[in-house]
């Protein structure tokens, strides 16, 4: 069965400090993997997708993903987080089956 | 482009009551999905349509929801006799699903909060 797995439930780093969040996949073939972030009361917005080719894929806002099969995780990053990051993140897999699977999400708090 | 529309924003209701949320997607997504969001959780899903068609609907749907895209346009979503475990956020999102590229990310509306006293 396909599953997210999102290890820290919540994060906090200073403002400029450099951001990875983990995400780890349970599913049998090749996974379309997505990161997400919602600000409070809104919905969820797309930062970024994989779906094939080139294992780091580059999003909006700054953010970074590098899908590794091995280690069955797709890790989000930024090098610099600003105080407007300050979100809720989800990674999400999407099955052949056109579902998709969220994990429980990551709450980062940026410091000043 | 609009984005994903929902109607409305929040709903406070008492229990037994039904209630019916609308969500209008991006006009050329053919794929509109419902899901509920609990506090600290990611988003569950419910069910999802293309088109009109609704292809698969989640165990976590009682028979007291029902969601309807008639002319495979806007959904409802329509919550019979509701409980107080009903509360939540729910959301709805879209994806324009071509024959040759299965996979489209889905666009989300801003939610409909629903609180069960």
């Amino acid at each position: 069965a396909q599953s997210v797995t999102q290890p820290d439930i919540h994060i906090t780093v200073s403002e400029g400090a450099s951001l990875e969040l983990r995400c780890n996949y349970s599913y049998g073939a090749t996974p379309y993997l997505f990161w997400y972030v919602q600000s409070p009361g809104q919905g969820l917005q797309l930062l970024l997708k994989y779906f094939s080719g080139d294992t780091l894929v580059q999003g909006i806002k700054g953010f970074e993903a590098e899908f590794k099969r091995s280690q069955s995780s797709f890790n989000l990053r930024k090098p610099s987080v600003h105080w407007s990051d300050a979100a809720e993140y989800f990674c999400a897999v999407q099955n052949t089956g056109n579902q998709f699977y969220f994990g429980t999400g990551t709450s980062l708090t940026v410091i000043p | 482009d609009t984005g994903v529309s929902q109607n409305p924003r929040h709903k406070i209701t008492k229990r037994g009551q039904n209630v019916t949320f609308r969500c209008d997607p991006i006009s050329e997504h053919n794929r509109l999905y419902w899901y509920r969001q609990t506090l600290g959780q990611g988003p569950e899903f419910l069910t999802y349509f293309q088109n009109e068609a609704q292809l698969e609907k989640s165990r976590l749907l009682s028979d007291r929801f029902s969601a309807e895209r008639p002319k495979g346009s806007f959904s409802t979503l329509e919550i019979q006799r509701t409980e107080q475990g009903d509360s939540a956020m729910y959301l709805c999102a879209s994806s324009l699903a071509r024959r040759t590229e299965t996979n489209s990310p889905l666009h989300f509306g801003n939610g409909t909060r629903l609180t069960v006293t």
